[in-house]
């Protein structure tokens, strides 16, 4: 198994761009979420998806777009970057809604 | 307001010596704790849960306890080993079926040989 995956590793984005961060998870874990980790600040929950097709917002949800069309991807799409959304991106899944495996992050810089 | 509160940015303790992590919280529907160990460049990893029904969950080195009065979990560490230098955050979430789960800041816990 190769866990969750995520891609790009890193990326740089001109304000104003738009991208779409992957992630796929072969555990077939009904439950996946997208965090973002800033200094100080801890995990933060941006979408979370309990399936697919069924999606609802985390903490801090403005900005992010996501779909669930499949169990194993869960992409999180930037619709206009901007250098607030600098961060790095943590994908997971779980089987529940308890332990969630983490990827290996994204991160993205806007300048 | 910060709903999960890990109030020491670091901690240092000596190999072989107990390390005490600390976790405090604010929402009394919070009913489920864990606890993540993440190293640089890479996610964070599942280390320990433990439910409100139970106030000490054990596995290995490892202990949490939950004092649901005081709103506060620790997660003991005995013997640290140098390997357990990490940040390590806790998180909680509610049993209402929202999946949402709340993550403290984080503490960095460095052991030195």
């Amino acid at each position: 198994n190769a866990g969750v995956t995520q891609t790009p590793k890193f990326q740089v984005l001109k304000t104003g761009q738009s991208m779409t961060l992957q992630c796929a998870q072969d555990m077939n874990h009904e439950y996946m979420s997208w965090y973002r980790q800033d200094p100080g600040m801890g995990l933060r929950l941006i979408h979370y998806s309990v399936g697919a097709g069924i999606t609802d917002q985390g903490e801090v949800p403005n900005g992010y777009n996501v779909s669930r069309s499949t169990t194993e991807d869960f992409p999180l799409r930037l619709l206009s970057a901007a250098p607030s959304q600098t961060s790095v991106y943590f994908c997971a899944s779980g089987r529940g809604e308890w332990e969630q495996y983490f990827g290996p992050g994204t991160r993205l810089t806007v300048t | 307001d910060q709903q999960v509160k890990q109030n020491s940015p670091s901690l240092s303790v000596q190999e072989g010596r107990i390390s005490i992590l600390n976790c405090d919280y604010t929402n009394s529907m919070f009913d489920y704790f864990l606890w993540y160990k993440k190293y640089p460049a890479e996610g964070p990893t599942f280390l320990i849960s433990i439910s409100s029904i139970k106030d000490k969950n054990e596995d290995g080195r490892f202990t949490v306890f939950l004092n649901k009065s005081a709103k506060h979990l620790s997660l003991h560490i005995v013997p640290s080993q140098p390997g357990d230098s990490a940040v390590y955050f806790c998180a909680a979430s509610a049993r209402s079926g929202t999946y949402k789960y709340i993550f403290g800041t984080g503490t960095r816990l460095k052991v030195l040989a």
